[in-house]
């Protein structure tokens, strides 16, 4: 158990739906990372925040958004969601921001949009 | 740019044998490196990380890696593997004075009997 929590952990929702996906950081941890994993795209970067400030962004469509709170915990929406938009999203956490902390993964959210 | 080369998509192994996984980067300087394992429905745990000194590092379950500047290499090794070690693996690198990690495509490793 790495401390990283994710909710939930399957969500199955229709073309053209929001979702929420929930990401509760470790105990001490500043920094929370999403990932996306697929199949074709393998795992990919999409943005960090540290203590409440977004810090980098990678891949992610501006369909999606996330928000990180004071209590640290953080929520990545994923909005007008597509077929292409299954994947596993996983949350992870850090001490710090920098790329040299390293990062505990959560157990993910596996999204079908069907 | 940088980027992150794991070669071999898929390795099969038997069972007591040695496994290497290749990951090959490409960075002006030398980055901080890591390696990742993924088990079946689970998320990643680090097995060994790399940022400085002796370049043969150890990790947990019995892994080493060791950093090669003149090749731009951090491969993975395990002199022995068992049945649980049949997983994904994920090399990933990060450079100085940046936020985020870059991660290979993964290899996945198959042990049979």
């Amino acid at each position: 158990d790495s401390g990283v929590t994710q909710t939930p952990k399957h969500l199955i929702t229709a073309t053209g739906q929001r979702v929420t996906l929930r990401c509760s950081p470790r105990s001490g941890d500043l920094s929370v990372y999403w990932y996306q994993q697929s199949l074709d795209q393998g795992l990919q970067f999409l943005i960090q925040y540290y203590n409440g400030e977004e810090r980098a962004k990678g891949n992610i469509l501006e369909r999606f958004s996330a928000q990180q709170f004071p209590d640290l915990h953080s929520e990545l929406n994923l909005s007008s969601l597509e077929l292409g938009d299954s994947a596993l999203y996983f949350c992870a956490s850090s001490v710090g921001d920098r790329s040299y902390n390293e990062q505990f993964f959560g157990p993910g959210t596996r999204l079908t949009v069907l | 740019a940088q980027s992150v080369t794991q070669p071999d998509i898929h390795i099969t192994v038997s069972e007591g044998a040695s496994l290497e996984l290749r990951c090959n980067y490409s960075y002006g300087a030398t980055p901080y490196l890591f390696w990742y394992v993924q088990s079946p429905g689970q998320g990643l745990q680090l097995l060994l990380k790399y940022f400085s000194g002796d370049t043969l590092v150890q990790g947990i379950k019995g892994f080493e890696a060791e950093f090669k500047r003149s090749q731009s290499s951090f491969n993975l090794r395990k002199p022995s593997v068992h049945w649980s070690d049949a997983a994904e693996y994920f090399c990933a690198v990060g450079k100085q004075n940046d936020y985020k990690l870059s991660f290979g495509a993964g290899t996945t490793v198959t042990v049979r009997a």
